[in-house]
């Protein structure tokens, strides 16, 4: 079985520039989840997808921030305009319905300069 | 703010110690999970606990979630060169909310 998988692996854009983030969670997973580490942090929690359907994006930063999952398969997180602080390794993770445990994808590294 | 707290920040060792770390928190977790990175790699899941008291094994890993529900340890026994990286613990604070909470990681060195 495919694990997550996350496109690009590596990200080196321009400040104000725009960037789109891709995740391809588990098949047959209706939970998708981003999450962002910075250096030195912990992982945090952006966003959780049920399905099509955003349940909880009470860590999204700002709106600066979009993500979508369109027919409820894979999911894209845009960030337009980026800024310096944006830069860290973004992880998309899916989950079963009802099961706790989350499957992690690679991280994208986002470097804004 | 930080919620989990997870120590130690770092360990260094020899082939075939023991190892142990822990994660504590002011605040009830309803899961605890145990994860281990790999450079350039995402986090792997090694166990989830679900029940306070809970001790789950899996290898020469061993798991268990605090009775009190506010920390969880990870021991390690007989540690091998492939358990170098960095192991984060998380947890579900609010039970039906599926964000986890992540402790800030244990960088594991395996000194030759």
């Amino acid at each position: 079985e495919a694990g997550v998988t996350q496109f690009p692996s590596h990200s080196v854009i321009e400040k104000g520039q725009t960037v789109t983030l891709r995740c391809d969670p588990i098949s047959g997973h209706d939970n998708l989840y981003w999450y962002r580490r910075v250096m030195g942090k912990e992982i945090k929690f952006l966003l959780h997808f049920v399905k099509e359907s955003k349940q909880d994006e009470s860590g999204m930063p700002n709106n600066r921030f979009l993500a979508e999952r369109t027919g409820g398969t894979y999911s894209t997180l845009k960030v337009q305009p980026a800024e310096l602080e944006d830069s860290g390794v973004y992880f998309c993770a899916s989950s079963q319905a009802d099961r706790g445990e989350q499957y992690f994808g690679p991280g994208t590294r986002l470097t804004v300069t | 703010g930080q919620q989990l707290n997870q120590s130690p920040q770092s360990m260094f060792i020899q082939e075939g110690e023991d190892v142990s770390m822990n994660c504590t928190s002011s605040s009830i977790f309803n899961t605890w999970l145990w994860y281990k990175q790999d450079p350039g790699e995402g986090p792997v899941l090694l166990i989830a606990l679900y029940k306070a008291g809970e001790l789950t094994s899996n290898g020469r890993l061993t798991a268990q979630f605090g009775i009190t529900r506010k920390d969880s340890f990870l021991n390690i026994s007989a540690s091998i060169p492939s358990d170098v990286g960095i192991y984060f613990c998380a947890g579900h604070l609010v039970f039906g909310n599926e964000k986890l909470t992540f402790g800030t990681g244990t960088r594991l060195t395996i000194i030759p």
